[in-house]
């Protein structure tokens, strides 16, 4: 069964950065599209982010254009979320989410993490 | 840019059939894909690809798309099977990505 832990999450201060990590295991990381889906409080599930399986693909909400970068380690098996420029309303639980298959265009999450938690406040 | 529309809320009784429908312009040109969330608890793959049932779910779970909507449907649905369900497809009309429905809280009681 496909393992993803979040790490990474706290409270930070409105301008400030975070860098949030996905380990995953029981799967080959290699070869699936990964992405990240945030829950504000109360609210619905939020699309943050995608990455194809090579790394050479990357999309972006427009809320976090500009601010959030993608990536991720094939050596470590990990993925990374690179997160500046906090707002307040960025304050969400952070999912980790792998992809059906290799792609990032089609990318949609099968398998998630159990998230983190990110609050931006003074 | 498109949004996918979802009820806010369906109840039925155990035993009933629930019907969950997504509304959105990508539909007719994108696949949709289907959670469930429960109370504090990660999201699960449910039907993907708009009929698609990933191992492990009950067959009591099925899904179709036809034009702008897309339905998940709950054939006989079970006191179990209470959360909150989303939609979800990609929208390239203007950039690249990926869209959620704002979720249907189904109750059955």
């Amino acid at each position: 069964e496909v393992q993803l832990v979040e790490s990474g999450g706290g409270l930070v201060q409105p301008g400030g950065s975070l860098r949030l990590s996905c380990a995953a295991s029981r799967f080959t990381f290699n070869t699936y599209a990964m992405g990240w889906v945030r829950q504000a409080p109360g609210k619905g599930l939020e699309w943050v982010s995608t990455i194809s399986a090579t790394g050479d693909s990357t999309y972006y909400a427009d809320s976090v254009k500009g601010r959030f970068t993608i990536s991720r380690d094939k050596s470590k098996s990990t993925l990374f979320l690179q997160m500046n420029s906090l707002r307040a309303e960025d304050t969400a639980v952070y999912y980790c989410a792998k992809g059906h298959d290799s792609s990032a265009y089609y990318y949609f999450p099968d398998s998630w993490g159990q998230g983190t938690q990110v609050t931006v406040s003074s | 840019s498109y949004e996918l529309t979802q009820a806010p809320s369906v109840s039925v009784s155990p035993g009933q059939t629930a019907r969950i429908t997504c509304s959105g312009e990508p539909l007719p040109n994108r696949n949709a894909h289907w959670y469930q969330q429960k109370s504090g608890q990660a999201p699960v793959l449910v039907i993907y690809e708009d009929s698609k049932r990933p191992s492990g779910i009950p067959e009591r779970f099925s899904g179709s798309r036809s034009g702008t909507m897309a339905t998940l449907t709950i054939s006989g649905a079970q006191v179990e099977d209470e959360g909150d369900y989303y939609c979800y497809s990609i929208d390239s009309s203007i950039y690249h990505r990926g869209v959620f429905g704002g979720g249907t809280k189904l109750t059955v009681l």
